[in-house]
């Protein structure tokens, strides 16, 4: 069975642009999670689709956006990128969402770096 | 507040020796659920254990094990007979709701180093 798949495995953009990142799940799960991990605010949640619809919410602005295709694959969007935004974006997929609470599987991470 | 507290940033101990990695947690939820993860160099996390706060028991698993303590707050990891493979960043999380959302809160993390 395939992982957790995400494209591109690493990115640079300069400020002010937008980016765009992509995450397969494991096959037959249909949430998928997005975090950002930073050295210094470390792992942090952004948000998680299930069945198209967003679920939850971490507190990003709304430069970040997400959504979810009727395949389950998920996009992540970046507007106008900062250089705080350099940052390795994980992506994470379970069964579903809600309780009871399936494990999520994580995907290797897009590496994006803002110059 | 939901809040998880590692407060070993980085240990380092030479092979076969046994390492406990702390977690303390901070919920108002009644029902939660505490995770363990393991980020080697490569960057992938992978899951450890999963466990919900109505289960106190403690876990063993080969080498890994697990002891949660609701009264303490705590959900610590403990390797026994460490090896150079099990060099990696551990992540304790909780998955928890607030404002109204779930999601799950991780700590800063512990850098186990372990020389041959």
């Amino acid at each position: 069975k395939a992982g957790v798949t995400q494209t591109p495995r690493y990115l640079i953009k300069t400020r002010g642009q937008q980016v765009t990142l992509s995450c397969s799940p494991i096959s037959g799960h249909r949430s998928v999670s997005w975090y950002q991990q930073t050295p210094g605010q470390g792992l942090q949640f952004l948000f998680e689709y299930f069945s198209e619809t967003q679920r939850n919410k971490g507190n990003f602005p709304g430069r970040f956006s997400g959504r979810q295709f009727s395949n389950s694959r998920s996009e992540m969007n970046v507007s106008t990128l900062e250089l705080g935004d350099s940052a390795l974006y994980l992506c994470a997929s379970s069964l579903r969402s809600g309780l009871p609470l399936y494990e999520q599987y994580f995907g290797p991470g897009t590496r994006l770096t803002v110059t | 507040a939901q809040k998880v507290t590692q407060a070993q940033t980085e240990i380092s101990v030479v092979e076969k020796e046994d390492v406990t990695l702390d977690c303390v947690y901070e919920t108002r939820d009644t029902t939660y659920y505490l995770f363990w993860y393991k980020q080697p160099p490569s960057g992938e996390l992978v899951f450890l254990i999963r466990r919900n706060s109505f289960d106190e028991q403690n876990e063993i698993s080969g080498r890994y094990s697990w002891n949660f303590q609701k009264s303490t707050s705590s959900f610590n990891f403990t390797i026994t007979a460490s090896q150079v493979v099990d060099s990696a960043v551990y992540f304790c999380a909780l998955r928890a709701t607030q404002g109204g959302s779930e999601k799950l809160v991780f700590g800063k993390g512990t850098k186990l180093t372990v020389n041959p």
